[in-house]
């Protein structure tokens, strides 16, 4: 079954930096484009950025652009969320997700990563 | 500007329906969407993808109780037979040319 487990969060100081990984398996990761979607405490679903199947195309969300790279390895089937300039309002669960074979929804999910920007 | 709007909360009795509504914002009322729940503590799941016919096409596993219609630009989610591991937040979630839109989300209580 599809599985997508992340890791690399944690606690770090506004200004540095942080790598996500995101781990898939389950599937044929080289044919989906994938999503970094966050949430902080006690709040919504924040859209973060997303990369193609082939890593060709990426976008991101305006609060993230310029300071997040997302990224891929398909050999390794591995998704990255390369976080610089961090700010505490980037405090959040961290999620890996799934685009759906040329639809446009969203339709598997990891359990996510916590990231703690604080000084 | 691509915006989806959800009541904060709803309540329905256990074993009850809930309909719960997901509004597209002027001028993208023919864009479809999809539903996601997020219990406490959990990451979220997929429902369904539901488009602006009223057709939908459910997620791996997702009860028969789960079902999607549609009606100019309000999307709905509507759930029957209501459980206590229905009570979370429910999200939809919608695209655009290089973006995904996220609704509020509406917190189900199951009285």
């Amino acid at each position: 079954q599809v599985q997508l487990v992340e890791s690399g969060g944690g606690v770090v100081q506004p200004g540095r930096s942080l790598r996500l990984s995101c781990a898939a398996s389950g599937f044929t990761f080289s044919s989906y484009g994938m999503h970094w979607v966050r949430q902080a405490p006690g709040k919504g679903l924040e859209w973060v950025a997303v990369i193609s199947y082939d890593g060709s195309d990426k976008y991101y969300a305006d609060s993230v652009k310029g300071r997040f790279t997302i990224s891929r390895d398909n050999s390794k089937k591995t998704l990255y969320l390369q976080m610089n300039i961090l700010r505490p309002e980037d405090t959040a669960v961290y999620y890996c997700a799934r685009d759906s074979f040329g639809r446009g929804d969203i339709d598997y999910w990891g359990q996510g990563t916590l990231v703690t920007v604080s000084s | 500007q691509l915006v989806l709007t959800q009541s904060p909360s709803a309540s329905a009795s256990l074993g009850a329906s809930v309909k719960l509504t997901c509004t597209l914002s002027s001028g993208h009322s023919s864009y479809d969407i999809a539903w996601h729940q997020q219990q406490p503590g959990k990451g979220p799941r997929y429902l369904m993808k539901l488009n602006s016919d009223g057709s939908h096409n459910k997620g791996d596993g997702i009860p028969d109780r789960f079902s999607g219609s549609s009606s100019g630009a309000e999307r709905y989610l509507t759930i029957s037979s209501l459980q206590s591991e229905d009570e979370a937040d429910y999200y939809c979630q919608t695209w655009g040319t290089g973006i995904r839109v996220f609704g509020g989300g509406t917190k189900l209580t199951v009285l």
